[in-house]
């Protein structure tokens, strides 16, 4: 069974710092994507990473995919309380997306 | 086409019940996939299909769990004699390309088993 285990599971933080998250996996996939999840909302997709030590800039999130890639990173700059949500590794497995345990950042004002 | 929906958003039934969530696509995707995903946890892969053949099916799907996608366009997911344990949020995404291609959520159908 192919796990994504990210960490860390909870992240609370004010507004203005910056933050890591994780994303690991013993697996090799072919390419890995990062969605946000808001409450009540379906996941929604923010980046695809497909090539080993690809960095990948969305304004002030950056993301990395591992050159085995078999893990990946999402860092924020001066997050703000609208980064506030749920943040979920997906890693490509034959022609499905298996998820990462998630990780809940909640950014206070 | 305002993307993919999926209803009744929530559901509440009795240990034992049976329901039904429906899923309708964006018209022009031929992937649709089911997730189930409990609270603050990452979705969970039930099953696909590719146009109106379904794929793949994931060893969490017990015998009381059947989808469909008859026409190739909207896909149903049932549940049989319900339980506890299938309390949780079930969702549905689309997709245009197969492996890394991006999907597109619905909303979910959130399913409370009493």
């Amino acid at each position: 069974t192919q796990l994504l285990e990210q960490s860390p599971q909870f992240l609370s933080i004010q507004e203005g710092e910056n933050l890591t998250v994780y994303c690991n996996s013993s697996s090799v996939f072919s390419s890995l994507q990062w969605y946000r999840q808001e409450p009540g909302e379906g996941p929604v997709l923010l980046v695809t990473v497909v090539t080993g030590g690809e960095v990948k800039k969305l304004k002030r999130l950056t993301f990395q995919f591992g050159d085995a890639r078999k893990d990946s990173s999402l860092h924020i700059t001066a997050a703000q309380p609208g980064d506030t949500g749920l943040y979920l590794c997906a890693g490509a497995n034959t022609d499905k997306l298996i998820f990462g345990t998630g990780t809940r950042l909640q950014v206070f004002p | 086409d305002t993307g993919v929906s999926q209803n009744p958003r929530h559901k509440i039934t009795k240990r034992g019940q049976n329901v039904t969530f429906r899923c309708d696509p964006i018209s022009e995707h031929n992937r649709l996939y089911w997730y189930r995903q409990t609270l603050g946890q990452g979705p969970e892969f039930l099953t696909y299909f590719q146009n109106e053949a379904q794929l793949e099916k994931s060893r969490l799907l017990s015998d009381r769990f059947s989808a469909e996608r008859p026409k190739g366009s909207f896909s149903t997911l049932e549940i049989q004699r319900t339980e506890q344990g299938d309390s949780a949020m079930y969702l549905c995404a689309s997709s245009l390309f197969g492996l890394g291609g991006e999907l597109f959520f619905g909303e979910g159908s959130r399913l409370t088993v009493l």
